[in-house]
């Protein structure tokens, strides 16, 4: 079946605007993740949904980081007021949530602050 | 907290050849996963191979096999017979599993600093 899709694929912002970052995961995956990677900061974890509730958005680096998941399914990372740091490849996963700890990982969003 | 360290950032191997990519982590945790993901310059992150803690048996994938220290915490994936779309950058990870409501599982990723493999005709 379809794989973790990730929309848009590149995107061009100015500093100071707002961004809106998608994720579809794989149909039937409850579970959904938010990873950044960037140059200085390497890999790291933003936030988990299950369901639609996200009981860990202990990764989101600052409250210009928001997230939702609306319907279990599609969910949007905004960022507000972006800064040049936010540069980074935005990636999302997703993994069934049952007896399962394989996270499926999206193409990724690369975001660019100008 | 747990912590992941790939000491190599860059590797190269011949085509055909073995290779070895080094992963440790620290962690206090008894039962985690272990994971290593493959990101070719399509970013599309592609699991290699998962070791669970609780079992002592080396996991092995095809051409892919890991060498599990528990007690030294140490993860390193051996490479055999190294093909040129093995390029790519490889990502040791660590995960500790959570069992939430309904019997959910869940557990996010923390990722070492990745090695740039780079396969040579």
């Amino acid at each position: 079946g379809a794989g973790v899709s990730q929309s848009p694929s590149n995107k061009v912002t100015e500093k100071g605007k707002d961004v809106e970052l998608r994720c579809d995961p794989i149909s039937g995956h409850t579970a959904l993740y938010w990873y950044r990677q960037s140059l200085g900061q390497g890999l790291e974890f933003l936030i988990y949904f299950q369901g639609n509730s996200a009981p860990d958005k202990s990764g989101l680096p600052s409250d210009r980081f928001s997230a939702e998941r609306t319907g279990g399914s599609v969910s949007t990372l905004t960022i507000q007021r972006t800064q040049q740091e936010d540069s980074a490849v935005y990636l999302c996963a997703s993994s069934p949530g049952i007896s399962s700890y394989e996270q499926y990982f999206g193409p990724g969003t690369r975001l660019t602050v100008t | 907290a747990q912590t992941v360290t790939q000491s190599q950032p860059e590797m190269s191997v011949q085509e055909a050849e073995t290779v070895t990519l080094s992963c440790t982590y620290d962690t206090s945790e008894s039962n985690y996963y272990l994971f290593w993901y493959k990101q070719p310059p399509s970013r599309q992150m592609i699991l290699v191979i998962r070791q669970e803690a609780y079992k002592q048996q080396n996991a092995t994938e095809n051409r892919f096999s890991v060498n599990f220290q528990k007690a030294a915490k140490s993860f390193s994936l051996k490479i055999s017979d190294s093909q040129l779309g093995d390029t790519a950058m490889y990502f040791c990870a660590f995960m500790k599993p959570f069992t939430g409501a309904g019997g959910t599982s869940y557990g996010k990723l923390t990722f070492g600093q990745g090695t740039i493999l780079t396969v040579h005709p």
